[in-house]
């Protein structure tokens, strides 16, 4: 199965502080479709994960644009430009590309 | 507006059985491929299970640690899909999820195994 390595495990931001959290993947997640299917979640405390970003770099509808995804192969990258209050909680990616589906072991945002 | 909601779960003992249900709105359920994942009390995120819809002759695939022994069905007349788990084990224990290929997802089922 793909092993998905997230860093930092634990990150700690000021309202307004602009954050990145990496996700390493055990081998490329370029699908022979063309297609990268490498997603992000965010599970806010008490509630159930929620898409992000999807397929690397695209906002899922109702999604601030002070988040954004990139990367491409096996290093992809979650970026908040200015981090507010309601976006603390765990920030896991996800991958699609080779079944079965596996998760990184999440990242988890507070406030400083 | 797109829901899912889970319910079966439980405490059971070890070796029994336990079935879950996701009941879904809001999409058209009978061209969905469905999947349950499960979160460990250490927060993980696991992909369980996932079935196909009707053109894919409704494949089921399952993740290691529960073939043999776990079951997803659905029933596109309900929209909904069930998590049949037997002879359960402790390390089963866990908050199970749907979701409709990670782009909504239900509040989840807790689910525990203990003696």
């Amino acid at each position: 199965d793909v092993v998905l390595t997230q860093t930092p495990p634990t990150l700690s931001a000021t309202i307004g502080q602009s954050v990145s959290i990496s996700c390493r993947s055990s081998q490329s997640l370029l699908h022979s479709n063309g297609n990268t299917y490498l997603h992000w979640l965010l599970q806010r405390p008490g509630q159930s994960p929620q898409l992000l970003i999807y397929s690397v770099s695209r906002l899922e509808s109702g999604v601030p644009n002070r988040f954004s995804g990139s990367g491409s192969g096996t290093d992809f990258t979650l970026k908040i430009s200015g981090v507010e209050a309601e976006d603390l909680g765990v920030y896991y990616c996800v991958q699609g590309t080779h079944a079965p589906w596996t998760f990184g072991g999440g990242t988890k945002l507070e406030l400083k | 507006e797109v829901q899912l909601v889970e319910t079966g779960g439980g405490l059971v003992q070890p070796g029994k059985s336990l079935k879950l249900t996701c009941a879904t709105s809001g999409f058209t359920f009978s061209n969905a491929w469905m999947d349950w994942v499960r979160q460990s009390p250490e927060k993980q995120l696991e992909w369980v299970a996932q079935i196909k819809d009707k053109s894919n002759n409704y494949a089921t695939y399952y993740a290691e640690s529960v073939k043999g022994r776990f079951t997803i069905s659905r029933d596109d007349s309900k929209s909904s899909v069930y998590l049949q788990m037997n002879s359960l084990k402790e390390e089963d224990t866990a908050i199970y999820y749907c979701t409709w290929v990670m782009d909504a997802w239900g509040q989840g089922a807790s689910v525990t195994v203990s003696s």
